[in-house]
């Protein structure tokens, strides 16, 4: 079966520039979530969807940041324009909502590594 | 709020020995749960094990058991056996039980488990 899949796996980018992360959750989950993960902070969470929608962003670090899910099987995180702060790993994760007991783990994708100089 | 705290940022375990990853929570919710995940060092993110709080049995998973002490809100996390190729980060994380915030993982910032030869 396949797993959560992010691209690019690794990202060496210019300050400035506009970087672009994708995510494909796995098939038949209705939650998506990115994390960011640095020495500094550990895994923050950034933001998260239910049913393609964003539930809560307000771990979103600026208006730099950006999320989208056009539909079940794809989103994407983006930075713009990007600063050496963003370097950090970000984890794109999903997951089977079932309601108030929700015992539904993450499943996390490999991570993307942004390095931004 | 949650919170999750890990006390112990690095440990140290001979190899066939058991070992004991400290874990305590803060919620509010009455309904929440606990997982346990573990990051190698090539970066992905392993689900190992979950407790839900009103479970009456500690949960199990083959090496990995989950000392759940609901009055202390501790999840410690007990690998017995321990093999070289458990040295690794351990994260322990919290979901709660309602609302928007049922959705997402809290994390705590994680234990380095060394396991010696």
């Amino acid at each position: 079966d396949a797993g959560v899949i992010q691209s690019p796996r690794h990202e060496v980018t210019e300050m400035g520039q506009e970087v672009t992360l994708r995510c494909k959750p796995i098939s038949g989950h209705n939650s998506l979530f990115w994390y960011r993960q640095t020495m500094m902070r550990g895994l923050e969470l950034l933001i998260y969807f239910n049913n393609n929608v964003p539930i809560d962003d307000s771990g979103m670090p600026e208006d730099r940041f950006s999320a989208k899910m056009p539909n079940a099987s794809f989103s994407t995180l983006k930075i713009q324009p990007s600063e050496p702060r963003d370097s950090a790993v970000y984890f794109c994760a999903s997951s089977l909502f079932r309601g108030q007991l929700n015992t539904g783990e993450l499943f996390f994708g490999e991570g993307s590594r942004l390095t931004v100089l | 709020a949650q919170k999750i705290t890990q006390t112990q940022p690095g440990m140290f375990v001979q190899e066939k020995e058991a070992v004991t990853l400290d874990c305590t929570y803060d919620t509010s919710d009455p309904s929440y749960g606990l997982f346990w995940y573990k990051q190698p060092s090539s970066g992905e993110m392993i689900f190992l094990i979950y407790q839900g709080s009103y479970d009456q049995q500690n949960a199990t998973e083959g090496r990995y058991s989950l000392n759940f002490q609901k009055a202390r809100k501790s999840a410690n996390l007990v690998i017995s056996a321990s093999q070289l190729g458990d040295s690794a980060m351990y994260f322990c994380a919290m979901r709660g039980g309602s609302g928007a915030g049922s959705y997402q993982l809290t994390f705590g910032k994680g234990t380095k488990l060394s396991v010696i030869p």
